[in-house]
């Protein structure tokens, strides 16, 4: 079964600083990716995925992540980050050839700090 | 166009009652899912319609909790003798299909509250 792991429970970062929340996967097969964030009160809003093609995706609000199949990872990523930025991120999991359930990590609160 | 809506938005109940939780999908939306997100946890799936197939039950975590979709519309997620360990919001989302790599589209969620 497709599982994420999710390593750190937080992340703090200086507004302007470069944002990084890492993912990592587990899949017997081809991975679909994605990311997710969650707003205080509000529901989950996609923000990018990784199906096929070119390892670096773009998403909403600046966002990008990088698909590494070597190292099973797809990392998110921001140049620099506001305080608006502040929020829950969840990474998500499918695996192509098996059911079509998500496998969701247990999500990183990131907090920038102005 | 209009997201997916949830009602309601929150919930008390007593403990032992049965409560009705609804979802309305995106319009042409074919697959619908129900997610489970406890305080401080990640999101712990339920159940998935895909059109007139059989769904997914597979995540229900017992036969408590049970779930109908009338064709590609509205799904209900019915529990049956709260317990306090359901306590948590539920989550609806919905898909183009339940295959390929569709993202989906979340509801804001109900609050269930089990005293």
């Amino acid at each position: 079964a497709q599982s994420v792991a999710q390593p750190e429970d937080q992340v703090n970062v200086a507004e302007g600083n470069p944002l990084t929340v890492k993912c990592t996967y587990s899949v017997s097969g081809n991975p679909y990716l994605f990311w997710y964030v969650q707003y205080p009160n509000r529901g989950l809003q996609f923000l990018l995925k990784y199906i096929t093609g070119d390892n670096l995706v773009k998403g909403s609000y600046g966002f990008e992540a990088e698909f590494n199949k070597s190292q099973t990872s797809f990392h998110l990523k921001k140049p620099s980050a506001l305080v608006s930025d502040s929020a829950l991120y969840f990474c998500a999991v499918r695996d192509i050839s098996g059911n079509n359930r998500l496998a969701f990590g247990k999500g990183n609160q990131v907090v920038v700090i102005p | 166009g209009a997201g997916v809506s949830q009602s309601p938005s929150n919930k008390v109940t007593e403990k032992g009652k049965d409560v009705e939780l609804r979802c309305d999908p995106i319009s042409g939306h074919t697959a619908l899912y129900w997610y489970r997100q406890r305080l401080g946890q990640g999101l712990e799936f339920l159940i998935y319609f895909q059109g007139n197939s059989a769904p997914d039950k597979s995540g229900l975590p017992s036969d408590r909790f049970s779930a109908e979709r009338t064709g590609e519309s509205v799904s209900t997620l019915t529990i049956q003798r709260t317990q306090q360990e359901d306590s948590a919001v539920y989550l609806c989302a919905s898909s183009r299909r339940a295959g390929d790599g569709d993202e989906q589209f979340f509801g804001p969620g109900t609050r269930l509250t089990v005293l």
